[in-house]
């Protein structure tokens, strides 16, 4: 089972900040909150992951809580093109572990 | 170049059918993944191969069959199709590590008729 909990849709205006929530209030230590979104009919996309300290990368920003319970992703400027299933997973940063997908959330990004 | 590749990307067979599908990474990964994803679009993983070795295999039927012949390549044979195998078949590829990432191929559309 998905160790995360996210909201099912999320609207966001073209050019607009997309903030999508996900709460991970289990998570441990040594987990990592990874963020993968899935464009329709594509396979799915790596963004961004981070342990604890908030991360930036070119496509987004990851907004972990002090407490690590739950974190944001940002897409700063959104486009028609983010529209997607955004996926919110931890798993242990090191060995052979498996992505967990969840139900995500679907992003609708409108002009 | 593409990172992850499958074939076939469309792949239309009638019940009780043997079948593969192919995979392939030129990323230099050492670990390789099949992930299914049903027409509810749960997406959940099947297999793990690391250096051609299986490392993770969920509670699949044993008429799936993966095969790694090589760090670079992870193939999935279905023996026996049934009507509940239609679903989209995903290959991963990942370098294991402590900033390990997953990189998936387009997918290959499977129907059982």
């Amino acid at each position: 089972d998905a160790k995360t909990t996210q909201p099912t849709s999320m609207d966001c205006a073209e050019g607009r900040a997309a903030n999508l929530p996900c709460n991970h209030s289990t998570i441990s230590g040594n987990e990592y909150v990874y963020w993968y979104r899935q464009i329709h009919s594509q396979g799915p996309q790596y963004i961004i992951h981070g342990l604890k300290n908030n991360e930036t990368n070119e496509m987004a920003s990851l907004i972990i809580t002090e407490d690590r319970k739950s974190s944001t992703l940002i897409l700063p400027h959104a486009t028609l093109r983010d529209t997607a299933v955004y996926y919110c997973i931890v798993r242990l940063s090191t060995g052979f572990q498996k992505l967990v997908f969840g139900t995500g959330t679907r992003l609708l990004v409108s002009p | 170049d593409t990172a992850v590749s499958q074939t076939p990307k469309y792949l239309v067979t009638q019940m009780g059918n043997d079948k593969s599908i192919k995979c392939e990474q030129n990323l230099g990964h050492d670990t390789m993944y099949w992930y299914k994803q049903d027409s509810k679009k749960f997406l959940k993983i099947m297999f793990s191969y690391n250096n051609k070795e299986l490392i993770i295999n969920e509670t699949v039927p044993n008429r799936f069959s993966p095969k790694s012949p090589d760090k670079a390549h992870l193939n999935l044979h279905i023996n026996s199709l049934e009507l509940g195998d239609s679903a989209v078949y995903f290959c991963a590829s990942s370098q294991v590590g402590e900033r390990e990432t997953q990189y998936f191929g387009p997918g290959t559309r499977l129907l059982v008729l």
